[in-house]
């Protein structure tokens, strides 16, 4: 079975600083891992994604994530905040092992940026 | 491009009736999934639909059934609803292509499905 977790339900970060959304999973075999934010009254919009190679990924406005194995964790990073990023974040997993290929969401965080 | 749609936006319904969602996939892809998301939840998936089957399903009951057409839009179905079926209805699309399981999944705003 696979699982999610994203252990904050709230993050507040002021604008311009770097900011830390949180996500670990649990999985059978190697994990397909993707970011979605979703901004209120709208779908998800996809961020990024892990799949194999360099454990730092690049993604949409300006965002990246650190996949690290050992911990199984998959966190969310920005160097610097806008408060345009406040918005509700979701950390997902898909599981190749098991032929599946839909994606389990973990329960979200809600960032805050503050002017 | 158009993106995913969805219809309608916002629904209303009564206990034990039935609805009818809808979904036009992101142009060139053929793959739809349907998610639930409950009120402060993450999406849980209900099911994938492909080449016009059902190709997996979440831990939804029977009540919960859907269909991909042709021209690879989909409808979610739900009978006997139930106060707990309020939610968010995504839709997403995909193209299965040789390596589906990394493929972004591509998302519609949604139909918000009240009941009362």
């Amino acid at each position: 079975a696979q699982s999610v977790a994203q252990p904050e339900d709230q993050v507040n970060v002021a604008e311009g600083n770097p900011l830390t959304v949180k996500c670990t999973y649990s999985v059978s075999g190697n994990p397909y891992l993707f970011w979605y934010v979703q901004y209120p009254n709208r779908g998800l919009q996809f961020l990024l994604k892990y799949i194999t190679g360099d454990n730092l990924v690049k993604g949409s406005y300006g965002f990246e994530a650190e996949f690290n194995k050992s911990q199984t964790s998959f966190h969310l990073k920005k160097p610097s905040a806008l408060v345009s990023d406040s918005a509700l974040y979701f950390c997902a997993v898909r599981a190749l092992l098991s032929g599946a290929n839909n994606l389990f969401f973990g329960t979200g965080t809600r960032l805050t940026v503050i002017p | 491009d158009a993106g995913v749609t969805q219809s309608p936006t916002h629904l209303i319904k009564t206990r034990g009736q039935q609805v009818t969602l809808r979904c036009s996939p992101k142009s060139g892809h053929d793959t739809v999934s349907w998610y639930q998301q409950a009120l402060g939840q993450g999406p849980q998936f209900i099911f994938q639909y492909y080449e016009e089957e059902e190709r997996q399903r979440g831990n939804f009951p029977d009540r919960f059934s859907g269909h991909q057409f042709p021209n690879y839009s989909s409808e979610l179905n739900v009978n006997a609803l139930l106060l707990g079926d309020s939610a968010l209805y995504l839709c997403a699309s995909s193209l299965a292509g040789l390596n589906p399981s990394n493929q972004p999944q591509h998302f519609g705003d949604g139909t918000r499905l009240s009941i009362l």
